[in-house]
């Protein structure tokens, strides 16, 4: 496998469920990042970690909980969601995070929805 | 408030014609700029940068122009082929203040036989 990739594809969900959004980069990368796009939004940087340390919460609602267990691997982890949450989440990776001129690299997204 | 806008939800080119999308800002501390592309299913890739000291990058077929009093770049695609058919995206930032990179809405080209 190479670049980044997401797991589910696709996911459904009630609004009393838990659940988890996974993104592995095989890159060497060592910033990852968590993105959300809404229907007719930009992107929406959500979190960012950097060497496994969260650098960046970008004021998210705290029925969002990620995880970054090492360099490689970035969760995402969803409870009690909100219709409005529906969306399409992106994961991304960067050799470096903190620097803005780094190249990201993005995986396909999961898109999510929220019954 | 967008920072970043892509007034232009969508755009269809002819073949072998000039493709232009055009992107505007309002946070003066931006100091560079990417353009990335976006195919249905895929995630968005990264196209092409400009740092505001310059005015025009070029990478092949991709100009990225960058008019700084205007607060508007523009990304020409010359010629403009069938594979360019996909959802283009803004981007900007401070680079060295808080780093985040800023996302348009994006526009979405449909490239025309």
């Amino acid at each position: 496998e190479t670049g980044v990739t997401q797991t589910p594809r696709h996911l459904v969900m009630g609004m009393t469920n838990k659940k988890s959004l996974k993104c592995e980069q095989h890159l060497g990368h060592n910033a990852m990042y968590w993105y959300k796009q809404s229907a007719k939004k930009p992107l929406e940087l959500m979190f960012v970690y950097n060497f496994k340390e969260q650098t960046e919460n970008n004021s998210v609602p705290s029925r969002f909980s990620p995880e970054c267990p090492n360099s490689s691997h970035l969760f995402l982890h969803l409870h009690t969601l909100q219709p409005e949450d529906s969306a399409l989440y992106l994961c991304a990776s960067s050799l470096v995070g903190g620097t803005s001129t780094d190249t990201q690299y993005f995986g396909p997204g999961t898109r999510l929805t929220v019954l | 408030d967008q920072q970043v806008k892509q007034n232009s939800p969508s755009l269809s080119v002819q073949e072998g014609r000039i493709s232009i999308l055009n992107c505007d800002y309002t946070n003066s501390m931006f100091d560079y700029f990417l353009w990335y592309k976006k195919y249905p299913a895929e995630g968005p890739t990264f196209l092409i940068s400009i740092s505001s000291i310059k005015d025009k990058n070029e990478d092949g077929r991709f100009t990225v122009f960058l008019n700084k009093s205007a607060k508007h770049l523009s990304l020409h695609i010359v010629p403009s082929q069938p594979g360019d058919s996909a959802v283009y995206f803004c981007a900007a930032s401070a680079a060295g203040r808080d780093d985040k990179i800023i996302f348009g809405k994006g526009t979405r080209l449909h490239i025309l036989p």
